[in-house]
């Protein structure tokens, strides 16, 4: 079974941290992505990243970056959290790129953080 | 450009009778479709995908969908609820925001309540 492994179930932070939030995927898959989940608005994507050093923004980018030294490990960073950053947020995998692309994502249990 | 809306935040139904969750999608080529549920606390797990096979689409649990191009749905039902299916259920298109990787777009969420 793939496992996709979200670091921390729950973080509190204060305004203006720094913040890590960390992902490790044991499937060797190409493909890794980070999600915002906000009740009503379903699931959006913040960052994905196709290959080590590679990174693409998604839809909503603005007050994130992210890191992939190494295949397995996608980082999500919040340079200077804000409240408006307070969310459930969720790592996704998958296999395969252009033509081979599965589409299939596989996903962590998710991290809420809270930031006061 | 590819979107997709749930017709319902919110379906009850009570243990052993139908369900039916609504989903219309909208795409310029043929899509892939996916069902994912999400149980409380826990990360997204799929329930089906459409890749343009069988139009009828068996998933786990108990689920299935149908594809129905002509009215641009993919609608998700079980004939018997159980308990344990409570829980929130994104319907998903797939698009491609690069040429290397598959993007999921997600709808709003369908939460489930099953009353017994």
């Amino acid at each position: 079974d793939v496992k996709v492994t979200q670091s921390s179930r729950y973080l509190v932070k204060r305004t203006g941290e720094k913040v890590f939030l960390e992902c490790v995927q044991d499937m060797d898959h190409e493909n890794m992505f980070w999600y915002r989940q906000d009740p009503g608005l379903g699931l959006r994507l913040i960052y994905f990243s196709y290959d080590v050093k590679m990174k693409e923004k998604g839809d909503i980018p603005e007050g994130y970056s992210v890191s992939r030294e190494k295949k397995e490990r996608f980082s999500l960073i919040l340079e200077s959290a804000s409240t408006n950053q307070t969310s459930m947020y969720l790592c996704a995998s998958s296999f395969g790129q252009g033509a081979n692309a599965k589409n299939i994502q596989y996903f962590g249990a998710g991290t809420r953080l809270s930031v006061l | 450009a590819q979107s997709v809306t749930q017709l319902d935040s919110h379906v009850s139904v009570s243990e052993g009778t139908p369900v039916l969750l609504r989903c219309n999608y909208s795409s310029s080529y043929s899509p892939s479709l996916f069902w994912y549920v999400q149980h409380p606390n826990k990360g997204l797990q799929l329930l089906l995908k459409y890749t343009s096979a069988a139009t009828l689409v068996k998933g786990i649990n108990g689920f299935e969908a149908e594809f129905k191009k002509s009215e641009t749905s993919f609608h998700l039902t079980k004939p018997s609820a159980h308990m344990s299916d409570a829980a929130e259920y994104f319907c998903v298109v797939s698009g491609r925001v690069s040429s290397n990787t598959g993007k999921l777009i997600f709808g709003q969420g369908t939460t489930l309540q099953v009353k017994p």
